[in-house]
């Protein structure tokens, strides 16, 4: 079943802007995982956090992950019109390994 | 990395007619892949757990006559949509795990439309 939600549905920002989306689940996790989908496409591992580490950066991403909250963040910095995608957040529980991902967030980034 | 490769990537068939799709990990042997459904704007839906040389363990609410899976060789996964029907329209998207058994690599996806 879903567990990850994303906020915002969609996003539009101007080349250079940062984009900001976020990610809440319900119950408790081993890991937190973001992908990108382009249109029509399989997923791409982009970042994964596990549930020990608060924050993690990977080139123009940066992850937080606050389990008090159960929620996560994903940014992207300086973006790029190829940035232009659907972002998921992805969450492994911690008594199996299937995942679970949220319904996503569709970026658009103008140029 | 995984590399999985996914084939055919769109097909349109009659409804009545049945449809599989291949699911090929390309650089390692997977002896578990899984196979999910998504709808426009919507998330990925895991249908079913293909394990190689036995059975597949679906998910609740898939029907297992419907979605047919097999997963002979640690290699190539198939997914049969039997009998399809308008509704079974969607886009379906197999992956495996990573060597960790953390991170997931997905084929490209097959968009599949029943007239």
């Amino acid at each position: 079943s879903q567990q990850g939600e994303e906020d915002p549905q969609a996003l539009s920002i101007q080349e250079g802007e940062n984009a900001t989306m976020n990610c809440s689940y319900k119950t408790s996790i081993n890991n937190l995982q973001w992908y990108r989908q382009n249109s029509g496409r399989g997923l791409v591992h982009l970042i994964l956090i596990r549930s020990n580490e608060r924050e993690k950066h990977s080139g123009r991403l940066r992850v937080t992950l606050d389990t008090s909250k159960k929620s996560s963040s994903l940014l992207i910095t300086a973006s790029r019109a190829a940035d232009t995608a659907s972002y998921f957040c992805a969450t492994a529980r911690s008594n199996d390994y299937k995942l679970s991902f949220g319904a996503g967030t569709t970026v658009t980034v103008r140029a | 990395g995984a590399v999985v490769s996914q084939h055919p990537s769109r097909v349109i068939c009659k409804s009545g007619t049945s449809v599989k799709i291949e699911c090929r990990s390309l650089d390692f042997q997977a002896t578990t892949m899984f196979w999910y459904r998504q709808f426009p704007k919507k998330s990925l839906m895991l249908m079913a757990t293909s394990n190689e040389g036995s059975k597949a363990t679906y998910e609740q609410g898939v029907e297992k006559d419907k979605f047919l899976i097999n997963h002979a060789s640690l290699t190539l996964s198939t997914l049969t949509v039997t009998s399809a029907h308008p509704e079974d329209s969607s886009f379906y998207i197999c992956s495996v795990w990573g060597l960790t058994n953390e991170k997931l690599f997905f084929g490209s996806g097959t968009q599949l439309s029943v007239l």
